[in-house]
């Protein structure tokens, strides 16, 4: 089994719609991380959160929101999606107290917004 | 304004050829620097890392050079395999209170030929 999982896969949704993205982790990391990537662009950070309690606001937020219901899930929420919210949405984790720096990344959910 | 750049958006090499993926940055804080692949249809992996304080770093048949005065970092595949072509995604960190955000190149396409 797969240890980073997102939810779903692919969607199509409609401008104006709520939709949720959720991510699983069995590998028992603290920190957990959601990105977008854009064609031709790299991945840009959208929130991370470092435990349950925290959580933060990385480069590209707004329109945005997440929530940590738990160490091994974090959710990325769009209230309202616009068209330009259509990419790849990926989710990572990361232990920086294994003495390791780089994250590990679900295998992504493409984002459709019509 | 893009702090880690990789300026080939592709690269095509013929099997058992060297594969040498470059990433420039304009950051000096950076303190470390990071190498995935990523297939299609799949997450981000990493592949390999480089400490600021090294200059080379091997694991296998990847080899990643930094040169910190002209703040280019550079990964060599030798030999290059076909199951080699992926895009690949330099990325950089920086230490302290950002240590949380790796900033991504937009990424290069190798293409290994049989």
């Amino acid at each position: 089994d797969a240890d980073v999982t997102q939810t779903p896969r692919n969607r199509i949704t409609k401008t104006g719609k709520r939709i949720m993205l959720e991510c699983s982790q069995t590998k028992g990391h603290d920190r957990m991380y959601w990105y977008r990537q854009d064609p031709g662009l790299g991945l840009r950070l959208i929130y991370y959160s470092f435990d349950v309690k925290d959580i933060n606001k990385g480069e590209i937020s707004d329109g945005y929101s997440v929530s940590r219901q738990a160490q091994a899930k974090f959710s990325l929420s769009l209230e309202s999606a616009i068209p330009n919210q259509t990419a790849l949405y990926f989710c990572a984790t990361s232990d920086p107290g294994q003495g390791t720096r780089e994250q590990y990344f679900g295998p992504g959910t493409r984002l459709t917004v019509t | 304004d893009q702090q880690v750049k990789q300026n080939s958006p592709s690269l095509s090499v013929q099997e058992g050829r060297i594969s040498i993926l470059n990433c420039d940055y304009t950051n000096s804080m950076f303190d470390y620097f990071l190498w995935y692949k990523k297939y299609p249809a799949e997450g981000p992996t990493f592949l390999i890392s480089i400490s600021s304080i090294k200059d080379k770093n091997e694991d296998g048949r990847f080899t990643v050079f930094l040169n910190k005065s002209a703040k280019h970092l550079s990964l060599h595949i030798v030999p290059s395999q076909p199951g080699d072509s992926a895009v690949y995604f330099c990325a950089a960190r920086r230490p302290g209170a950002g240590s949380y955000q790796l900033t991504f190149g937009k990424g290069t396409k190798l293409s290994v030929i049989p």
